[in-house]
């Protein structure tokens, strides 16, 4: 079974900063991971994915994730971060073929104007 | 574009009563899953769908049952309810094709309380 980490229980940051949240995974066959953020009283939506191809994936409101197989990794990173990012972050994995997804407890993020 | 619906969004309900929730997946999509989220925590898989046949199962009790119907939305059935269900319960959808799952969307959820 996979199972994911995410060691940033909380992080502040003040508006501008630079931001990286950590995810590893624990799988032995092939993934596919996934960021998910959830605003304050809304669902999870999709902030991007990795499924195959450029270990660099862009997705939307200026965030990125990086595969390292190697390292068994998916960090989220954004360089430049704003109020509006204030929100509890979710890392998930699936195995390929099986699609129920696995989370990691979450990093809340407050983001300090 | 239209997103996963579901109802009712807030729930409260009496310890021993039972509850039923519905999800409407994103036109198209096949594939539903219930998810549960206790307060603090993170979603936990109860269970997944496809093409209205049972695809998966994960911690979900035996007290819950679900479906898929022929339009594809999704109920969840939960009797005898206990105080330590009271969660925020989402649904998510996606299109599985050439056998292998695309991407989950997630709906707004349903906030159960169990009084």
């Amino acid at each position: 079974a996979q199972s994911v980490s995410q060691h940033n229980h909380h992080v502040i940051l003040s508006e501008a900063a630079s931001l990286e949240l950590g995810c590893n995974y624990s799988y032995g066959g092939t993934v596919n991971l996934f960021w998910y953020v959830q605003y304050p009283g809304q669902h999870l939506q999709l902030l991007l994915k990795y499924f195959s191809g450029d270990p660099l994936v862009k997705g939307i409101k200026g965030f990125e994730a990086e595969f390292i197989k190697s390292k068994f990794s998916f960090n989220l990173r954004k360089p430049s971060v704003q109020w509006s990012d204030t929100a509890e972050y979710f890392c998930a994995v699936n195995a390929y073929g099986n699609e129920k997804l696995t989370f990691g407890t979450g990093t809340r993020l407050t983001i300090i104007p | 574009a239209a997103g996963v619906i579901q109802s009712p969004r807030h729930l409260i309900k009496e310890k021993r009563e039972t509850a039923t929730l519905k999800c409407y997946p994103i036109p198209r999509h096949d594939t539903v899953y219930w998810y549960q989220q206790g307060p603090g925590q993170d979603p936990q898989f109860l269970i997944s769908f496809y093409e209205k046949m049972q695809s998966d199962k994960g911690s979900i009790p035996d007290r819950f049952s679900a479906q898929q119907f022929s339009d594809y939305h999704s109920e969840l059935n939960m009797s005898s309810l206990e105080l330590g269900d009271s969660a925020l319960y989402f649904c998510a959808s996606s299109y599985r094709s050439q056998g292998a799952s695309d991407t989950q969307y997630f709906g707004p959820g349903t906030r159960l309380t169990v009084l």
